[in-house]
């Protein structure tokens, strides 16, 4: 099992600013099959990146991501109120389980 | 548009058995695995299996297999996650997950919080 490691758990910024999140895996994700969520208090989670660097359909171009192998991150530029939430990422190639990291935090 | 409307909100006993269920509209049911994600307190989201529509093939994390089943009814585009002797360390909110492409998840439903309580 693919294990994700997010860092860090928490972090405290302002709207405006410029965010980097970590997710590790303890093995290379095939393909690269890796995902970034966005999750809300009491709403669902939200797809925001998949295959490492695409954007799903009606996310904003602030968010984007990177990384390949067991790296990778997702940048959010000039943050807005609307960001502050817990992101998750979730690897999803080869065979399952297709496990998630335990998220960041996003606070103000 | 996509719609996966899910049960309502259960209380459940240690040692009891719960059944979520997910009514899908607006895409071909058959045509796209359904996949259960629980979001606890202590693990954040945690992926538990998948089910194929078509064939009614399953896959299960190897935490929840001999206690979670997924199953569908067909004829109404619903599906079902049973899971057995719970604890109360299950108490989360479950939602069935439609992939997109792969198993990356594009919608949700909208979630059902199960409580087990004595």
């Amino acid at each position: 099992e693919i294990v994700l490691t997010q860092s860090p758990g928490t972090l405290s910024l302002s709207p405006g600013e410029r965010v980097t999140l970590s997710c590790r895996a303890s093995q290379s994700v095939a393909s690269p099959s890796l995902a970034w969520y966005q999750q809300k208090p009491g709403q669902a989670p939200r797809l925001l990146i998949y295959a490492a660097s695409n954007r799903a359909t009606g996310v904003p171009d602030r968010f984007s991501g990177s990384g390949f192998g067991t790296d990778f991150t997702l940048t959010i530029n000039r943050l807005e109120p609307e960001d502050f939430a817990v992101y998750y990422c979730q690897q999803y190639g080869g065979s399952p389980p297709y496990t998630f990291g335990q998220g960041t935090k996003l606070e103000i | 548009q996509v719609q996966l409307v899910q049960s309502g909100a259960e209380v459940r006993k240690p040692g009891a058995s719960v059944k979520v269920s997910c009514k899908a509209s607006g895409f071909p049911f058959m045509n796209y695995d359904i996949n259960w994600v629980r979001l606890t307190t202590g693990q954040g989201l945690e992926w538990m299996g998948w089910m194929n529509p078509k064939s009614g093939n399953t896959g299960y994390a190897q935490k929840f297999k001999g206690r979670v089943t997924m199953t569908r009814d067909t004829s109404t585009s619903t599906a079902y996650l049973e899971l057995r002797s719970l604890r109360s360390e299950d108490t989360a909110v479950y939602y069935c997950a439609k992939p997109m492409t792969g198993t990356e998840f594009e919608s949700w439903g909208q979630g059902t919080l199960v409580t087990v309580s004595s």
